[in-house]
């Protein structure tokens, strides 16, 4: 059964370093989303992308994330200057648009240090 | 704010109970979505309902739409300790739209 992949399962960086996270979305879906879990809390949106560019952004998106769709294939999530509030478990979804199922990856476990 | 209130947040049943999850929230969605979540893992869809009233089994859960779609619950039969984790619900407010979480239910069933 297709399913949504992400790598790294764990990234730790230093505060005020570069990570791009990395997510192959199920290959026929259209829409690609990233949603982010503070430990203990709930899973809160980031992002969404659909046709080459953003649909939706929450507040917590702002201008140290970005997203891309280099190829075909992969989706990712660019955070240019890590701080330690962004340490949490950054999931990648996507959606056929088929009654919006949201399929979601393992996820990426980011620690900021 | 856009909320999605979850209850109850925890729940210690011992096997071959019966339990019920409720999702409320004010606003009406377009549909709503469970998922199971393992720790330190990601959700898995469960269920999705759409229409108001919908009714949707897979084995011993019972998932149920409001009229209004506001509102959503998740009924298990016969808990057995496998069905032990996290319950999320998370509804949408148009086709292809994030999903807006409720805070989850902790299950868990003892033999």
């Amino acid at each position: 059964e297709p399913e949504v992949t992400q790598t790294p399962s764990h990234q730790v960086t230093q505060m005020g370093q570069e990570v791009i996270l990395r997510c192959v979305p199920i290959s026929n879906h259209l829409y690609f989303y990233w949603y982010r879990q503070i430990l203990g809390q709930k899973v809160e949106f980031l992002v969404s992308f659909y046709n080459n560019e953003i649909s939706e952004k929450s507040e917590i998106f702002d201008d140290q994330f970005s997203v891309e769709r280099p190829d075909g294939s992969n989706f990712t999530l660019k955070i240019r200057s890590t701080k330690l509030e962004d340490s949490a478990m950054y999931f990648c979804a996507s959606n056929k648009l088929a009654a919006n199922e949201q399929f979601f990856g393992p996820g990426t476990r980011l620690t900021v240090l | 704010t856009q909320l999605l209130e979850q209850s109850p947040q925890f729940l210690s049943i011992q096997e071959g109970e019966n339990l019920t999850v409720y999702c409320n929230s004010s606003s009406v969605f377009s549909s709503l979505q469970w998922y199971r979540q393992e720790p330190g893992e990601g959700p898995v869809l469960l269920v999705t309902v759409v229409t108001g009233g919908e009714v949707k089994k897979l084995k011993r859960l019972t998932f149920q739409f409001g009229d209004a779609r506001k509102d959503s619950s998740l009924h298990i039969t016969a808990a057995q300790p496998g069905d032990t984790g996290l319950y999320l619900c998370a509804g949408d407010y148009n086709q292809g739209g994030k999903l807006i979480f409720g805070q989850g239910t902790e299950l868990s069933v003892k033999p």
